[in-house]
């Protein structure tokens, strides 16, 4: 069984510091790892994608990929009131283009 | 990325009949997904909808209850059949642009409500 697991929290952070979120996942030969926030009501939506092992910056988002140690992390710097959701956690690969969705993180940021 | 246009946003149904949820993308896509979300629970994906094949459906979800269409690059249905209270969940569309590994953008997503 295949799985991709993630705290589901809450995580409190004040505004201003780094949130940083965490995902682990079974399957080694998963290739392509996303991250989507979930407002609470809302869809999920697309944050960052990284397929190779390092760092992927875009914006105040960093996507960080250790597929030896079978995690992906995101890093949320200068958190704000407004980052306050559910961050979803999805793998692909191992021979499947179909997304394992982690059970996602809360996140709250506290103005 | 494709604008995708999920209908009914929401609705409120009785037990023993069916709906018909509707999804459309403004461009041509190549795959397109259809997963339940229950109340404060993560996502799970019900089957995957090709144009001019069958559905593939995941393990827990059956045609006969979940029979999906894809008529075109473009739409795909997804009908929700003999809703019993257990079917109350949120139905998402998603859709990739280009390979199996690409991203998957979602729809707003139908909150289905069964009495």
């Amino acid at each position: 069984q295949k799985e991709v697991e993630q705290n589901s929290g809450p995580l409190s952070v004040p505004e201003g510091a780094i949130a940083s979120l965490n995902c682990t996942y079974s399957d080694r030969g998963s290739q392509s790892f996303f991250w989507y926030r979930q407002y609470s009501g809302k869809s999920p939506e697309l944050i960052m994608f990284i397929y190779s092992n390092g760092d992927k910056e875009d914006g105040r988002f960093t996507a960080q990929l250790n597929k030896a140690s079978q995690y992906v992390s995101l890093l949320i710097r200068d958190s704000q009131p407004s980052d306050s959701a559910t961050y979803l956690c999805a793998v692909t690969g191992g021979g499947t283009y179909k997304y394992i969705f982690g059970t996602g993180t809360r996140l709250k940021v506290l103005a | 990325s494709a604008v995708i246009s999920q209908k009914p946003s929401r609705d409120i149904c009785q037990r023993g009949t069916s709906l018909t949820i509707q999804c459309q993308v403004d461009s041509q896509v190549t795959m397109m997904f259809w997963y339940r979300q229950q109340p404060g629970q993560s996502l799970t994906l019900i089957a995957t909808a090709n144009q001019g094949s069958e559905a593939t459906y995941e393990s827990g979800f059956v045609i006969d209850k979940f029979p999906i269409s894809r008529p075109n690059l473009t739409f795909s249905t997804l009908t929700v059949s003999n809703m019993s209270p257990e079917d109350s969940s949120i139905y998402l569309c998603s859709v990739t642009e280009g390979g199996g590994n690409q991203p998957q953008h979602f729809g707003d997503g139908t909150r289905l409500s069964i009495l």
